[in-house]
Parts: structure tokens; C-alpha cells; sequence
């Protein structure tokens, strides 16, 4: 089947601006985490989404960074008055469930912020 | 903090040589400690996996080491060839959360 897909694969932005980055994780996938991997570095936990509990955000950067998850499906990652150092590629992954060890990954969004 | 520490940062090997990428951690609540592999453009890939009540597991040519009592773990890769040529990550995770990783390695293989 489909993996994990991602939306756009890369996009340009103005400084100050507010972007939305989608996921769509494999179907049937309960669990659904994103990450940051700024260039030349690993990958960063930013938050998870097990089924319809309250997600962890205790990797989100700031308060400029949110996502939500529509039921078990997909998932978009925002980002207000995007800054410079928020350049990176965003990773989107899922796995069968919170306690199932194989993340999947996306391809990742390449965020560049001018 | 980095809660898993990675090296070394790039590696160049020669085709049919052995590659070896080694990680540490601290927090021994880990229990689960993945490889991850990535190629140019592309996102991580599960490699090799190891849980700590084995000391060594083999999958082809790719090998972990895990030493719990020193809290390391390591990546051998015998008969390196040119196609795995790519950035491989160790992981650490505990209970089924979220992956922790290091900074990464970046292997060329010389033909």
C-alpha cells in the first residue's frame, strides 16, 4: 500500500509569514509523530498524536508551532510568523499504533524561510 | 539535550571494507534502539533494530552491538558497497514514544 505522504515537498517562504504543512500517514495508523531535521543534524521530536488522545506537544519549539490531526487520518503542522532559523525539512511519520516500534517515514517538506 | 550521541560525524570507507558507526545513551528507560537509513531527498528508513536483552543481532551484512552495561550500541556494516552510500541514524526510544536520535553519520563507500 501507500506510505506516508507529505505536502508540498518543498516550500519557499517570507519571513513573518504563516505556513501549513500536510501528512497523510499510512492507513490504519493510529500513532503519528513529526519531527525537524535542520541541515546537517538529527531528527527532533516536535509532537504525537495517538488516536483520539491528547496529542504531546512537549517538542514543539514555541507557541508559533501547532498541529492538529483530524480522527486516525491526516494531519497538518502550522507555523505563524515563520523566523529564519525555522528553515529545515519537516518530517511526518506514522506507525500501526503508540506502542508499535517501526515508525514509517515520509519524504519530509523543505521549508525555506527568506 | 542530545540524549543520544552519535559518531563519528562522516565515515569513508572503501568498497568491500567494514563501516562502523557507534552511538551512546544515557536515560536506561530506552528500550528500544533502531537504525535508521537515509538517502539524499528521501526520509529515514528502518534498518536494524535491537532491543537490550540481546547483545547482538545480524541481518545480512548489517550487524548491531549493544553493550547495556556501558550504554552503547553500534552499526557494522561488513562488505560495504557503493549503494550504501547514505546518513544513518541511531535511535533510542522508550516505551513506544517518540524516537530520539543522534545527529547522524554520513557514510560514502568508495568504489
Amino acid at each position: 500500500g501507500a506510505g506516508v505522504s507529505q505536502s508540498p515537498s518543498n516550500k519557499v517562504t517570507e519571513k513573518g509569514k504563516d505556513v501549513e504543512l500536510r501528512c497523510d500517514p499510512i492507513s490504519g495508523h493510529t500513532a503519528l509523530y513529526w519531527y525537524r531535521q535542520r541541515l546537517g543534524q538529527g531528527l527532533e521530536f516536535l509532537i504525537y498524536f495517538q488516536g483520539n488522545s491528547a496529542p504531546d506537544k512537549s517538542g514543539l519549539p514555541s507557541d508559533r508551532f501547532s498541529a492538529e490531526r483530524t480522527g486516525e487520518s491526516v494531519s497538518t503542522l502550522t507555523i505563524q510568523r515563520t523566523q529564519q532559523e525555522d528553515s529545515a525539512v519537516y518530517l511526518c511519520a506514522s506507525s500501526l499504533t503508540g506502542l508499535s516500534e517501526t515508525q514509517y517515514f515520509g519524504p519530509g517538506t523543505r521549508l525555506l524561510v527568506l | 539535550q542530545q540524549q543520544v550521541k552519535q559518531s563519528p560525524q562522516s565515515l569513508i570507507v572503501q568498497k568491500g571494507g567494514i563501516s562502523i558507526i557507534n552511538c551512546a545513551y544515557e536515560n536506561t528507560a530506552f528500550d528500544y534502539f533502531p537504525w535508521y537509513q537515509q538517502f539524499p531527498g528521501k526520509g529515514p528508513a528502518l534498518l536494524i533494530a535491537i532491543r537490550p536483552d540481546v547483545s547482538e543481532k545480524k541481518e545480512g551484512r548489517f550487524t548491531i552491538s549493544f553493550n547495556k552495561s556501558a550504554k552503547q550500541f553500534s552499526l557494522h556494516i561488513m562488505d560495504s558497497q557503493p549503494g550504501d552510500s547514505a546518513t544513518y541514524f541511531c535511535a533510542a526510544q522508550d516505551s513506544g514514544y517518540a524516537l530520539n536520535f543522534g545527529k547522524g553519520t554520513s557514510l560514502l563507500v568508495t568504489p
